[in-house]
């Protein structure tokens, strides 16, 4: 079954303490992206990439890190994280078509607490 | 900057009516127009997919249209029901590979 799996679903953390969600996608896309979703704020885009090696920032990328070493892989960092970071995390993918970003692909969701 | 609206922000109907789900943009140089269902708690699933070079696309009850001069897409649903209700959400690709989305419109289909 085609999916993008994100882990962990839910995490309560405290400041500071360094984290890692991941996001893996079985279906050989070459363009992953994470985004936050927040009351009255919707969904913003922190990174994306569009292949192996190659990323870029979206609209709020401060405070996170992304690494894309595997095709199916685009783990999202929080190296120190705060309470602003509090939100509902999603990964998605897509395949690209003469360069251009198709239908999406997201994941279930990761809802994050940071305390 | 894109900027990208969705009005009314919640939506009330009876069950059977035809509806339309409006969505607005600020730059017309997009790419493509997706629109996205998101049930509460869960991830979006996409509805549909419309190039720049297209004017509408349609699957089964749905059917959203395009105008990129205008800067404007609506989503419209046929005999909505009950298990219609969600938010949908549209999102716009820019020419930097960054995708905007709007805030949703919340659809509740009274039975």
């Amino acid at each position: 079954e085609a999916q993008v799996t994100q882990n962990p679903r839910y995490l309560i953390t405290v400041t500071g303490k360094k984290l890692t969600v991941t996001c893996s996608q079985n279906m050989n896309h070459e363009y992953m992206s994470w985004y936050r979703q927040d009351p009255g704020l919707g969904l913003r885009q922190i990174y994306y990439s569009m292949n192996v090696e190659v990323t870029d920032k979206g609209d709020v990328p401060e405070g996170y890190k992304v690494s894309r070493k595997e095709k199916r892989n685009f783990p999202l960092i929080l190296e120190s994280p705060s309470p602003n970071q509090t939100s509902l995390y999603f990964c998605a993918s897509s395949a690209l078509a003469s360069g251009y970003v198709g239908e999406l692909f997201f994941g279930e969701g990761s809802r994050l607490t940071v305390l | 900057k894109q900027e990208v609206t969705q009005i009314p922000a919640a939506l009330s109907v009876p069950e059977g009516e035809n509806l339309v789900l409006n969505c607005s943009f600020t730059d017309s140089a997009i790419y493509n127009l997706q629109w996205f269902r998101q049930d509460p708690g869960k991830g979006l699933t996409s509805l549909l997919l419309i190039q720049s070079s297209q004017r509408e696309q349609t699957s089964g009850r749905l059917n959203a249209s395009l105008d990129k001069s205008s800067g404007r897409s609506t989503l419209y649903i046929a005999a909505s029901q009950p298990g219609d209700s969600a938010t949908y959400l549209c999102a716009v690709k820019g020419s930097q590979g960054n995708l905007i989305f709007g805030k949703g419109t919340k659809l509740s289909v009274k039975p």
